[in-house]
């Protein structure tokens, strides 16, 4: 079975720092991962996906993030984050030939002035 | 990409009763999702509703409690019954626009119904 583990519930970060979030899964076969980000009482949108190809994906807002298959890792990552950056942000994967999204627990990300 | 509104956006509902969230995509799509997001987490889904045929439950999620309809290409119903504040949550529907050369492509989601029972 397919899972995803995000390790950071919350990452506190200044504005105009870089930011990193981590995001690993598990899968045995091929898969599609994806970055989503929740604003405050809004509902899902997606940053950006990797379905083949090139392993580096740039996405909406400025964020990347690097499709890591040794290390099973998908982590987000953005230069210079923005106060409007704050949201909450869940990594998801599906497995080759499916249609399940599977979701991480989301990780909170907090700019700070 | 698809776009998807639901109604209501929230409500509060009453222990025993039952809510009806409706969910109408911008275009025909094949698939439609049913996820919820309990108070500070992450999104689990309840079923996969195609048209035509009954909705897929995952597993924890039953047809008795969470009844769907999909009686169009557009449009869908999930049903929350005999609600109990444990069913507080964020209810969201998705549609993927279908694969493409066996790719799959992505989700979009609505914006949410925000249940909270009393």
């Amino acid at each position: 079975a397919q899972s995803v583990t995000q390790l950071d519930s919350q990452v506190p970060v200044f504005e105009e720092a870089p930011v990193e979030l981590r995001c690993n899964y598990s899968s045995s076969v091929s898969v599609y991962l994806f970055w989503y980000v929740q604003y405050p009482n809004q509902g899902l949108q997606l940053l950006l996906k990797y379905l083949s190809g090139s392993t580096l994906v740039k996405g909406i807002n400025g964020f990347e993030a690097e499709f890591n298959k040794s290390q099973t890792s998908f982590h987000l990552r953005k230069p210079s984050v923005h106060i409007s950056d704050t949201a909450e942000y869940f990594c998801a994967v599906i497995t080759g030939g499916g249609n399940k999204l599977t979701f991480g627990t989301g990780t909170q990300l907090k700019v700070e002035l | 990409s698809a776009v998807i509104s639901q109604k209501p956006s929230r409500d509060i509902c009453q222990r025993g009763t039952s809510l009806t969230i409706q969910c109408q995509v911008d275009s025909q799509v094949t698939m439609m999702f049913w996820y919820r997001q309990q108070p500070g987490q992450s999104l689990t889904l309840i079923a996969t509703a195609n048209q035509g045929s009954e909705a897929t439950y995952e597993s924890g999620f039953v047809i008795d409690k969470f009844p769907i309809s999909r009686p169009n290409l557009t449009f869908s119903t999930l049903t929350v019954s005999n609600l109990s504040p444990e069913d507080s949550s964020i209810y969201l529907c998705s549609t993927d626009e279908g694969r493409r050369g066996g790719s799959y492509n992505e989700q979009f989601f609505g914006p949410g119904t925000r249940l909270t029972v009393l």
